[in-house]
């Protein structure tokens, strides 16, 4: 069974706000990614970690940081977020068999 | 240009029959991953292909890859109403990343 959590499920806020979306896990798995989707639409890969101290930058990685100081704690964050940040961000986490497990995702509106 | 396809984007299909769904890309990978999404949820992962030839089945569902095509197949036998959500498919190109496919968002009906 995966243990793979987000907080918060659901963030409304306002433009010009600073966010963080929180991922952790307990399955001690290295590596670690965040995604968006739009409703309907393709995960898009915003940045990824090998490890601690290990981030690199997705394809999209839309004006945000993330950081990896514990291998389980993968944090998001939007330093000014935008209306076009409203989407979903989902956080895996991947093991050694190379199975990708999903958090339930954070629902971000941005006024 | 890194590029994952599915098509059909959308299929409606009767209870009990077959159908499949396809998924192209456009460079070199020995790794695919098929995952189904619940309206409203996260992904879950059903098969992860690692070599040419590869075949994985689970229930109504079977999953394939020719690496030398460069294609994966998802084909669904005797559907029924469970199946019902968006599939898709993705490869990993380079390192750990994963690009994903458009989806295809499968109902089917009584």
């Amino acid at each position: 069974e995966a243990d793979i959590y987000q907080t918060p499920r659901y963030l409304v806020i306002g433009t010009g706000k600073k966010i963080t979306l929180e991922c952790s896990q307990t399955m001690g798995h290295d590596k670690m990614y965040w995604y968006q989707q739009d409703p309907g639409m393709e995960l898009h890969l915003i940045h990824y970690s090998y490890g601690v101290n290990s981030t690199e930058k997705g394809d999209l990685s839309s004006e945000s940081t993330v950081s990896r100081i514990r291998t389980e704690h993968f944090p998001l964050t939007l330093e000014s977020a935008r209306p076009s940040h409203t989407s979903q961000y989902l956080c895996a986490s991947r093991d050694s068999g190379y199975t990708q497990y999903f958090g339930p995702g954070t629902r971000l509106t941005v006024l | 240009e890194l590029k994952v396809e599915q098509n059909p984007l959308f299929l409606s299909m009767q209870e009990g029959k077959n159908y499949t769904i396809y998924c192209n890309y456009s460079t070199t990978s020995d790794r695919l991953y098929w995952y189904r999404q619940d309206p409203g949820k996260s992904l879950e992962s059903l098969f992860v292909l690692l070599s040419n030839g590869a075949v994985k089945q689970e229930g109504r569902l079977m999953a394939s890859l020719d690496t030398k095509a460069r294609l994966s197949t998802l084909h669904i036998t005797a559907a029924v109403h469970d199946l019902s959500a968006t599939y898709f498919c993705a490869v990993v190109f380079t390192g750990n990343q994963f690009y994903f496919g458009t989806g295809t968002s499968l109902t089917v009906i009584p």
